[in-house]
């Protein structure tokens, strides 16, 4: 299993450009998720997703988009980059539990680092 | 706003000593998880604990959860340079939300 993969590793942008940052998993879990780490930080959630044709909104989603078509994908949309958005970007996914759809060990991609000028 | 805050924020210890860290939180939780980050790294899962769950073990670690005090800590026996890292709590409140702390910077002085 390569896990939870994400590209680009590194990433310069200028303000006002728009890109995508790519996540994948191989593992079948339902639960996927998008968190921003800022120096000395902790991670913010993005965006997150359930399964399949659902997403929804973590503490900071202004600025992104997200989608999730197939189980394994879960692509996070830069719509028009800002330098506030100067970050660490990780994918993590998980299999969830209960009726509450709680999540189980969350297995984290390697990051993508993002600086916008 | 955040809802695992971890104390201290920055702890320096020599090898072979004991590590320990805290993690409050504010409402009640389904589970609560520790994770470790090396420097620019991903984080790395340790140990999950539910709400209905005291006390777990994994190698030379141990996490307690006092629900009632609504805080749990991260114990590291016997320290190594390797243990070197920031450790996260994350707290699952099920809203299908993982809330992570800011962290505790761990330095093991050789």
């Amino acid at each position: 299993n390569a896990g939870v993969t994400q590209t680009p590793k590194f990433q310069v942008l200028k303000t006002g450009q728009s890109m995508t940052l790519q996540c994948a998993q191989d593992m079948n879990h339902e639960y996927m998720s998008w968190y921003r780490q800022d120096p000395g930080m902790g991670l913010r959630l993005i965006h997150y997703s359930v399964g399949a044709g659902i997403t929804d909104q973590g503490e900071v989603p202004n600025g992104y988009n997200v989608s999730r078509s197939t189980t394994e994908d879960f692509p996070l949309r830069l719509l028009s980059a800002a330098p506030s958005q100067t970050s660490v970007y990780f994918c993590a996914s998980s299999f969830t539990y209960g009726t509450s759809g709680d999540q189980e060990t969350q297995y984290f991609g390697p990051g993508t680092r993002l600086l916008v000028l | 706003s955040q809802q695992g805050e971890e104390d201290p924020q920055a702890l320096s210890i020599q090898e072979g000593e004991n590590a320990t860290m805290n993690c409050s939180y504010k409402t009640s939780i389904n589970n609560l998880q520790w994770y470790r980050q090396n420097s620019g790294r991903g984080l790395v899962h340790l140990i999950l604990i539910r709400s209905n769950e005291r006390e777990k073990h994994s190698g030379r670690l141990r996490v307690t959860l006092d629900t009632s005090k609504k805080s749990s800590s991260l114990l590291i026996t016997a320290s190594r340079a390797a243990d070197t890292a920031s450790y996260f709590c994350a707290v699952n409140q099920g809203a299908q939300k993982l809330v992570f702390g800011q962290g505790t910077r761990l330095t093991i002085n050789p």
